[in-house]
């Protein structure tokens, strides 16, 4: 069975441009959640959508959005990007049948804003 | 709330050497507990897991035990390999689905 695939894998943009990136989960997995990863803060929860619905939010600002689509494959959306939002994206699916399963991570988008 | 804290990096030992690091965790209910792994350059990927009270994950030689008296879930491993170089992630899956994770530890095994 294939894992999660993020595509692009590496991006640069300037400030004030807008990016999406892609996620394909898991066949059959229908729960996707976005992460950001920086040196300093981590590991943060962006959001999380399940069958087409955001269904919990962390605390970023409204520049970040998301979508799922009915395959279940989703976009992250950032807008008028700032420097501070160089970081790696991580995407995550989950299958709901399982009981307290995990999460398996794709490898990232690796974004570089100048 | 739900939050997990995690030992500060890094890490450095020596090969052979005894590996812990502390994981502690807030949750309401009951939660799952996970440790991930992320090598240089990759996304994360599960090391183990346990879902209820005093159950014991193991993989590869990695150890925790989920210890809901002391909220704590730390990674043990008895003899660390050069190989074992990598970042480790604490994890907690809420009632509520969600997952929160501690701010990683680096561990450098030196030959």
């Amino acid at each position: 069975k294939a894992g999660v695939t993020q595509t692009p894998r590496y991006l640069i943009k300037t400030r004030g441009q807008q990016v999406t990136l892609s996620c394909s989960p898991i066949s059959g997995h229908r729960s996707v959640s976005w992460y950001q990863q920086t040196p300093g803060q981590g590991l943060q929860f962006l959001f999380e959508y399940f069958s087409e619905t955001q269904r919990n939010k962390g605390n970023f600002p409204g520049r970040f959005s998301g979508r799922q689509f009915s395959n279940s494959r989703s976009e992250m959306n950032v807008s008028t990007l700032e420097l501070g939002d160089s970081a790696l994206y991580l995407c995550a699916s989950s299958s709901p049948f399982r009981g307290d399963n995990e999460q398996f991570f794709g490898p990232g988008t690796r974004l570089t804003v100048l | 709330g739900n939050s997990v804290t995690q030992m500060e990096g890094p890490v450095t030992l020596s090969e052979e050497a005894f590996l812990t690091i502390n994981c502690t965790y807030t949750a309401t209910g009951y939660p799952s507990l996970f440790w991930y792994v992320q090598y240089p350059g990759e996304g994360l990927q599960l090391l183990l897991k346990a879902t209820k009270a005093d159950d014991k994950g193991s993989n590869k030689g990695f150890e925790a035990t989920y210890r809901k008296e002391t909220t704590s879930f730390h990674l043990e491993k008895g003899s660390v390999q050069v190989s074992d170089s990598a970042v480790y992630f604490c994890a907690l899956r809420s009632t509520g689905n969600q997952f929160y994770f501690g701010t990683g530890t680096s561990l450098t095994v030196i030959p």
